[in-house]
C-alpha cells in the first residue's frame, strides 16, 4: 500500500508565497498520479482546489497553482491570505489502489 | 450547482447499524463514480467505500463485511448500511462524486457518526 506524505505544518507570511508537498513512498510523483488538492477548514467540508495536477476549480482562486516539483506533487499558493489559513490535502491516483491514498494533510497557517 | 447532501448520522450504541443517505442535484449519482470518506475527530481523510457507474464496489479493510454501499438510481441517491458498528467507526462521513479519476471531487456537508455506550 502507498504512503502519501506531507508537511505536518507549514507557515507563511500574509502576502508571502508557500510551496506545500505531496509525496510517495514508492515512487516518483508523476502527471498519471492525477493528483487532487483539497482545502479544509475548521469545523468545514473539505473542497477541491486542484484537479488532474495543475487545472483549478471553477472556485478556486488563481492564486492557488498545482504542479509538479522534483518527483513530488506541489501546491503552491502565490500572496496567502488569511483567509487560506486550512487544512490541505493531497490525493493520488494508483493503479492498484481503488479511490487512490490521501495524504496526511499540512495545516498552514498564515502568520 | 452540484450538492450533494449526507443524512441519517447520529448516536448509536457499539453493535448497532445506522443507514446514511446522500442525495445528489445537479450530478447523476447512477453515470458517476460515488464513494463515502469519512474523519475521525481530529484525523486525516479516509476512504471507506465506492461504486463505480458499472456497479463494481470497493470497500476499506476495516469495514469489509459491515458495511454496504448502495443507490438508488430514480431518487438519485447514495447510501451506506452500516451493521455491527464500533467505537473506531465514529467520524464525520462525507459523501463525494466525481466524474473521473482525472477531474474534481465534489463534497457533501458530512454528517457526524458518534458509535458510543
Amino acid at each position: 500500500q502507498a504512503v502519501v506524505t506531507q508537511e505536518p505544518s507549514v507557515t507563511v507570511s500574509p502576502g508571502g508565497t508557500v510551496t506545500l508537498t505531496c509525496g510517495s513512498a514508492t515512487e516518483d510523483v508523476t502527471s498519471s498520479h492525477y493528483t487532487r488538492w483539497f482545502q479544509q477548514k475548521p469545523g468545514q467540508a473539505p473542497r477541491t482546489l486542484i484537479h488532474d495536477t495543475t487545472k483549478r476549480h471553477s472556485w478556486t482562486p488563481d492564486r492557488f497553482s498545482g504542479s509538479l516539483l522534483g518527483g513530488k506533487a506541489a501546491l503552491t499558493l502565490s500572496g496567502a491570505q488569511p483567509e487560506d489559513e486550512a487544512e490541505y490535502y493531497c490525493l493520488l491516483s494508483f493503479t492498484d489502489s481503488w479511490g487512490g491514498e490521501f495524504g496526511g494533510g499540512t495545516k498552514l497557517t498564515v502568520l | 450547482e452540484v450538492q450533494l447532501v449526507e443524512s441519517g448520522g447520529g448516536l448509536i450504541q457499539p453493535g448497532g447499524s445506522l443507514k446514511l443517505s446522500c442525495a445528489a442535484s445537479e450530478f447523476t449519482v447512477s453515470s458517476n463514480y460515488m464513494s463515502w470518506v469519512r474523519q475521525a475527530p481530529g484525523k486525516g481523510l479516509e476512504w471507506v467505500s465506492a461504486v463505480y457507474s458499472g456497479g463494481t464496489t470497493f470497500y476499506a479493510d476495516s469495514v469489509q463485511g459491515r458495511f454496504t454501499i448502495f443507490r438508488d438510481n430514480l431518487k438519485n441517491s447514495l447510501y451506506l448500511q452500516m451493521d455491527s458498528l464500533r467505537a473506531e467507526d465514529t467520524a464525520v462521513y462525507y459523501c463525494v462524486g466525481e466524474y473521473s479519476s482525472s477531474s474534481g471531487l465534489y463534497w457533501g456537508q458530512g454528517t457526524q457518526v458518534t458509535v458510543s455506550s
